[in-house]
């Protein structure tokens, strides 16, 4: 049972447009949210996250939504550049818990020229 | 800054050898994690531990075991090998407190034959 659901296996963007990767969970005690970004033949990176306190974070070009009611989550990245082309892994976990941090199963971003 | 290592980067395995899955970090953090990560299955949380002497099973344990002697190392152990481990393995490790994002090594492309 998958926890941590991202729809979208790729998504193709034009360079300098916004790309928008979208996260899904089902369990409502997740309160940690995490991106991470992977390029080929290396670990993930962690990008950005978000508490479920707040409803967005932003850095530099990297914002992420979270809409608690929904249970859903959104990355959006502006402009978009050649090097955002990459696997973007959705994350949550459950603070103060057993600290598990569940992944979903990743969005392949292609940013076109 | 080493940050997290894994060893080794490749290794072909024959059905029913064994074989242990090296991880170290240097950052002295606490928690520390490791994934498999199967093609368009995301990453799957196998056993994690959030001190020395203390593990625990992920999302897929089977087939594995773990130990935690140090704060350094967490080294993964397979028995018996199967080829439905074929897979890309990574560590990760993070600080408790505040610092809920984990860092990744660089992994280990595990293919049994």
């Amino acid at each position: 049972d998958q926890q941590v659901k991202q729809n979208s296996p790729s998504l193709s963007v034009q360079e300098g447009r916004i790309s928008i990767l979208n996260c899904d969970y089902t369990n409502s005690m997740f309160d940690y949210f995490l991106w991470y970004k992977k390029y080929p033949a290396e670990g993930p990176t962690f990008l950005i996250s978000i508490s479920s306190i707040k409803d967005k974070n932003e850095d530099g070009r990297f914002t992420v939504f979270l809409n608690k009611s929904a249970k859903h989550l959104s990355l959006h990245i502006v402009p978009s550049q050649p090097g955002d082309s990459a696997v973007y892994f959705c994350a949550a976990k459950i603070i103060n818990r057993d600290d598990k941090i569940i992944f979903g199963k990743g969005t392949r971003l292609h940013i076109l020229p | 800054n080493a940050g997290v290592t894994q060893t080794p980067k490749f290794r072909i395995l024959k059905i029913g050898q064994s074989m242990t899955l090296q991880c170290t970090q240097d950052m002295n953090h606490n928690y520390m994690y490791w994934y498999r990560q199967d093609p368009g299955m995301g990453l799957k949380l196998i056993y994690y531990s959030v001190g020395a002497g203390i593990t625990d099973k992920g999302e897929v344990p089977n087939g594995y075991n773990v130990s935690r002697s140090t704060t350094e190392d967490f080294p993964l152990r397979l028995e018996l090998a199967a080829p439905s481990q074929t897979s890309v393995y990574f560590c990760a490790s993070r600080q408790s407190g505040t610092g809920h994002e984990a860092f990744f090594g660089q992994g280990t492309r595990l293919t049994v034959v």
